[in-house]
């Protein structure tokens, strides 16, 4: 069974201390890891897609990293605005690019 | 302004009560998604469609239907509603394959309460 484990659950950090989210996943035939963040009430909101091991993407102060088993979503020097749930899903090979999805790691950035 | 579209953003429901949750993208994308969001749980996938007139079930599909009669809609009918459909409804879409890098689109949701 494809699964997708996200840690921590809930991270709480001071405005400028960075960190990383971790989501590990065992699946077969790997097509694509995606990161979304969730605000409260709100939809998902698109992120990165990663492919292949080795890859990494940017974006203001988040890069996400791909491996064989899990990627890293990390944040530098975080500001209160990045506070949100961050979401990992993976597709895989067969199927009709539907997501499986991660519980999701709640960030809390404080001033 | 382009994106998914989702009616009601609230609802309560009385136990055996059926009804309806409208999502509509304008985006002419053929692949569409329900996803249900419990506390604590991760998003999980209730039905898709690859176009107009293709459904299948996903992971959690008891107690819900779905229909496709255009690209634009992919309506989630729920019959003789219970507790456990208590949650938020996320509808979502996407392109192509080649769009791939842009993820999904995904609505605001709709929050149903059965009691």
């Amino acid at each position: 069974e494809d699964q997708v484990t996200q840690s921590p659950e809930a991270l709480r950090l001071q405005e400028g201390e960075s960190s990383s989210l971790n989501c590990s996943y065992t699946v077969s035939g790997l097509r694509g890891l995606f990161w979304y963040r969730q605000d409260p009430g709100k939809g998902p909101e698109f992120l990165f897609t990663l492919y292949s091991a080795g890859e990494e993407k940017e974006k203001e102060r988040l890069k996400a990293t791909l491996t064989k088993k899990e990627s890293f979503l990390h944040i530098t020097a975080p500001k209160p605005e990045d506070s949100a749930t961050y979401l990992c899903a993976v597709q895989i090979d067969s199927g009709y690019s539907t997501l499986t999805f991660g519980k999701g790691t709640m960030l809390l950035v404080s001033p | 302004n382009a994106g998914v579209t989702q009616t009601p953003k609230f609802r309560i429901l009385k136990i055996g009560q059926s009804m309806t949750l409208q999502c509509t993208q304008d985006m002419n994308h053929n692949y569409m998604y329900w996803y249900r969001q419990d506390p604590g749980m991760g998003l999980k996938l209730i039905y898709y469609s690859v176009g107009a007139g293709i459904t299948d079930k996903g992971e959690v599909p008891n107690g819900y239907n779905v229909s496709r009669s255009t690209t634009e809609d992919f309506p989630l009918r729920l019959e003789l509603a219970a507790p456990s459909q208590t949650s938020v409804y996320f509808c979502a879409s996407r392109g192509s394959f080649v769009s791939d890098a842009y993820g999904y689109t995904f609505g605001s949701g709709t929050r149903l309460t059965v009691v």
